[in-house]
């Protein structure tokens, strides 16, 4: 079975700043992707960024950014220029792909950081 | 539609009730998943539809618990006998078949008095 740790509850960071978030996993398998997804208060899960397991370059999205770490399972989330607008709960997923190639299957998730972006 | 609908989006019902819960997901998403949201727990998988049929239902936590899809489309999760454990926000989503991104509704939050 897979596990994912998000050991920040709670972190808070002033707006323009960067902030990074934590995640670790683990797990046997060797092909997988590994997801960040938001939550605002209107609770709607919101996908922020993904990166498969089998690329080592590290995937982007405007201002989100990873830190993958493959031997570590370390999977952290780098958000740059911080706006109020991002202030939410951030869930770190683990998603094994199927060995028939789909890889809709289910999403295992961290327990969540409530990143607080202060004016 | 646009996005995955859920109703209804808030539930509020009496101990040893039933209820039902209902996902519409994007239309041409053949997989279907409901998740649990509780305070202390996260987020939980509770059981995953490829179409009509459920592969996988090792998440629903007990017999009380049951969820079907029909047309490939709505699915509806019932709840029989309510217990106060049960009270959650309950996220259904959808994906392509094909495609890794799940996406999610807005979830239904259940409170059992």
């Amino acid at each position: 079975a897979q596990t994912v740790t998000q050991s920040q509850p709670e972190m808070s960071v002033q707006e323009a700043e960067t902030v990074t978030l934590s995640c670790t996993y683990d797990t046997s398998e060797s092909n997988y992707y590994l997801f960040w997804y938001k939550q605002p208060p209107s609770r709607q899960m919101i996908l922020v960024i993904r990166q498969e397991a089998y690329k080592q370059q590290n995937a982007t999205e405007n201002r989100f950014s990873v830190n993958f770490q493959k031997a570590a399972k370390s999977f952290s989330l780098k958000i740059s220029d911080s706006q109020l607008g991002d202030t939410a709960m951030y869930f770190c997923a683990f998603m094994k792909l199927s060995n028939s190639g789909g890889s809709n299957y289910k999403l295992t998730f961290g327990k969540g950081t409530l990143l607080t972006v202060n004016p | 539609g646009a996005g995955v609908s859920q109703s209804p989006s808030n539930k509020v019902t009496e101990k040893g009730k039933d209820v039902e819960l209902r996902c519409d997901p994007i239309s041409g998403h053949t997989a279907l998943y409901w998740y649990r949201q509780s305070l202390g727990q996260g987020l939980e998988f509770l059981i995953y539809f490829q179409g009509n049929s459920a592969p996988d239902k090792s998440g629903l936590p007990s017999d009380r618990f049951s969820a079907e899809r029909t047309g490939g489309s709505v699915s509806t999760l019932t709840i029989q006998r309510t217990q106060q454990e049960d009270s959650a926000v309950y996220l259904c989503a959808s994906s392509f078949y094909m495609n890794t991104e799940a996406f999610f509704g807005q979830g239904t939050r259940l409170t059992v008095v």
